[in-house]
């Protein structure tokens, strides 16, 4: 039963262009989401993350909206650049405590095209 | 500022054999993580220590794995006997209080 969803597998985004990585979850006491990236042969690294008393949060080029009703959530990358491919993973945790307890989606692999 | 660092990268054994995987979180980070990624799925936990105790061990396996963090510093993972579907990537993260978690480069383990 998978609780966090990344039903693109992939995104193939011109240089300059947004790009919209989408997630859906499962689980309505999920309380913290985070996106992460990650590049080949490295761990994930962290890029933005949202409490779900907001809808929007934004750094820099990236922007990730917050849907509860619907349960989505989705980054926003503005301007895409071509080090921005890498594989995209949405994760959700419980509680403000438990940051680190995170339950993952299977992850989007972003490609920029120069 | 060293990061999270896990020993080795790559480990190949087989099957029925025994592998005891090492991380080192970052300074000072009381919550140590064990994550598993297989086959391109999703990166599932495994367990979280906060400092030498086990808070939640709910996503290991079975009872092959055996993780242990020795004075609250570093932690271990073994696996034995290791069999064909413990082949992964295997994350150790930390974090430090309320804070995100930062995750090392990954083991990766193939058992064959």
């Amino acid at each position: 039963d998978q609780q966090v969803k990344q039903n693109s597998p992939s995104l193939s985004v011109q240089e300059g262009r947004i790009s919209i990585l989408n997630c859906d979850y499962t689980n309505s006491m999920f309380d913290y989401f985070l996106w992460y990236k990650k590049y080949p042969a490295e761990g994930p690294t962290f890029l933005i993350s949202i409490s779900s008393i907001k809808d929007k949060n934004e750094d820099g080029r990236f922007t990730v909206f917050l849907n509860k009703s619907a349960k989505h959530l989705s980054l926003h990358i503005v301007p895409s650049q071509p080090g921005d491919s890498a594989v995209y993973f949405c994760a959700a945790s419980l509680t403000r405590t438990s940051y680190g307890k995170l339950t993952f989606g299977q992850g989007t692999i972003l490609t920029v095209h120069p | 500022e060293a990061g999270v660092t896990q020993f080795p990268s790559h480990s190949v054994i087989e099957k029925g054999q025994t592998v005891t995987l090492r991380c080192d979180p970052i300074s000072g980070h009381d919550n140590l993580y064990w994550y598993r990624r297989v086959m391109g799925k999703e990166i599932k936990f495994l367990l979280h220590f906060v400092k030498e105790s086990k808070q939640d061990e709910s996503g290991m396996p079975n009872n092959r794995f055996l993780a242990e963090r020795t004075g609250g510093t570093y932690s271990t993972l073994k696996v034995q006997p290791a069999e064909l579907e413990d082949s992964g990537v295997y994350f150790c993260a930390s974090s430090g209080g309320q804070s995100e978690a930062f995750f090392g480069q990954g083991t990766r383990l193939t058992v064959v």
